[in-house]
């Protein structure tokens, strides 16, 4: 079945580690992003891809870092830069129409210790 | 990013009523508009989006309305179930329709549903 994952669900890291969170999708999607969830605050772009090798930043990305190498992935690295850094992560994809679905995995929970 | 406005936070309904969520928005001259449903510990997923050329459009038990000139726009559950217990989000591109992939969506805060059986 094509679809995003996203590895791993449950993450617990000592603060000042890095961490690096998996986004792989078989929709052959150009497009792909990275948001945060914090309880009441929505979703927050973190950073965007629209091509392989190219990225942008979104609203939050301080403390965040990306890579396109493959059309299919979009790892985010969660750097010990980040402040907050517990929350819930969600990568997403979209083909390559004007507007259109956003196609979401299932998340992953980052807790820091 | 655009600014976006959701409201309520919360709402909680009897099951077989209606539930309506409405968000606003400051300016935009965005055409498209749509809401996610996120189950629990779940990704969320498009359940219906509206273009500004219309003002309403159904999907069996939900509606979104919109409203231009007010730049408000509404979904609506009729008949609700327990199965529509979830949070509710409107999304809004910024500033229209440009080139593919460039369309940052801007999330409302979300609405926790809960149907009261």
């Amino acid at each position: 079945d094509g679809g995003i994952t996203q590895s791993p669900k449950y993450l617990f890291r000592k603060e000042g580690q890095n961490v690096t969170l998996s986004c792989e999708q078989n929709l052959n999607h150009d497009a792909m992003y990275w948001y945060r969830q914090d309880p009441g605050q929505g979703l927050r772009l973190i950073y965007y891809s629209q091509i392989v090798n190219d990225f942008q930043k979104g609203d939050i990305a301080e403390g965040y870092s990306v890579s396109r190498e493959k059309k299919e992935s979009f790892p985010l690295t969660v750097t010990s830069a980040q402040k907050n850094p517990t929350a819930f992560y969600l990568c997403a994809s979209k083909g390559a129409i004007i507007t259109g679905e956003l196609f979401f995995g299932e998340g992953s929970r980052l807790t820091v210790l | 990013g655009e600014n976006v406005e959701q409201h309520p936070s919360t709402l909680s309904v009897q099951e077989g009523d209606s539930a309506v969520i409405k968000c606003t928005y400051s300016d935009s001259a965005s055409n498209y508009f749509p809401w996610y449903k996120q189950e629990l510990g779940k990704g969320p997923q498009l359940i219906i989006d509206i273009r500004s050329n219309v003002g309403e459009k159904k999907d069996q038990r939900i509606a979104v309305t919109l409203n231009k000139t007010a730049k408000h726009f509404s979904l609506h559950i009729t008949e609700t179930q327990p199965e529509d217990s979830a949070v509710y989000f409107c999304a809004l591109p910024p500033e229209g329709i440009s080139n593919f992939g460039n369309e940052k969506l801007t999330f409302g805060t979300g609405t926790r549903l809960t149907i009261i059986p």
